[in-house]
């Protein structure tokens, strides 16, 4: 696509639950970044992919969120037995390298509520 | 580590008014520079940006000038107008660290 797509957009869970958040990012772009936006905060960065290199895991909150990076490409974030204050917009943006100065581009996010 | 401080909103101003939004930087190395948008129901999207110091970044009437001694990248603008109203945040990244960090990002609402 032309974008960074992101699925679900919404996402209604119980607390407990376990959900996957989806990334597509732009073609060819090496750099893959998810970020979470909670109401009324800013953007709190969570990890980054680039390339072949190890991920920049340091933005994880606990040990229950995870992502995964497949082919290059697509990119899984996973929280585990979910909490009320995962409650959040969780962004996903990719940057054709991983550099200073280089646009990053975002998707529209998935909205996750956890009641 | 990095870290970005912006001025906290709302931000509320008449159409055709001047706008300032400051944004000041605590980087290691020479960062680059960023102000991204989030127009009401839509994605975060670059405004503009600015890679060396005494580099002025501008798009839509915006302008931000990337300040070395005063490690600030102040946005401003002119005349704003209803269609800007928006969430605007100033972000940096640097060679080393290559993560975007963004300030929490300032809500501006103009009216009529």
């Amino acid at each position: 696509g032309a974008g960074v797509s992101q699925s679900p957009s919404n996402k209604v869970t119980e607390k407990g639950k376990d959900v996957e958040l989806r990334c597509d990012p732009i073609s060819g772009h090496t750099a893959l970044y998810w970020y979470r936006q909670s109401l009324g905060q800013g953007l709190e960065f969570l990890i980054y992919f680039q390339g072949n290199s190890a991920p920049d895991k340091s933005g994880l909150p606990s040990d229950r969120f995870s992502a995964e990076r497949t082919g290059g490409s697509v990119s899984t974030l996973t929280i585990q037995r979910t909490q009320q204050e995962d409650s959040a917009v969780y962004l996903c943006a990719s940057s054709i390298r991983g550099r200073s100065g280089t646009e990053a581009f975002f998707g529209q996010g998935t909205r996750l509520t956890v009641v | 580590g990095d870290s970005v401080t912006q001025m906290e909103g709302p931000v509320t101003l008449s159409e055709e008014a001047f706008l300032t939004i400051n944004c000041t930087y605590t980087a290691t190395g020479y960062p680059s520079l960023f102000w991204y948008v989030q127009y009401p129901g839509e994605g975060l999207q670059l405004l503009l940006k600015a890679t060396k110091a005494d580099d002025k970044g501008s798009n839509k009437g915006f302008e931000a000038t990337y300040r070395k001694e005063t490690t600030s990248f102040h946005l401003e603008k002119g005349s704003v107008q209803v269609s800007d109203s928006a969430v605007y945040f100033c972000a940096l990244n640097t060679g080393t660290a290559s993560k975007l960090t963004f300030g929490t990002g300032t809500r501006l609402q103009v009216t009529l």
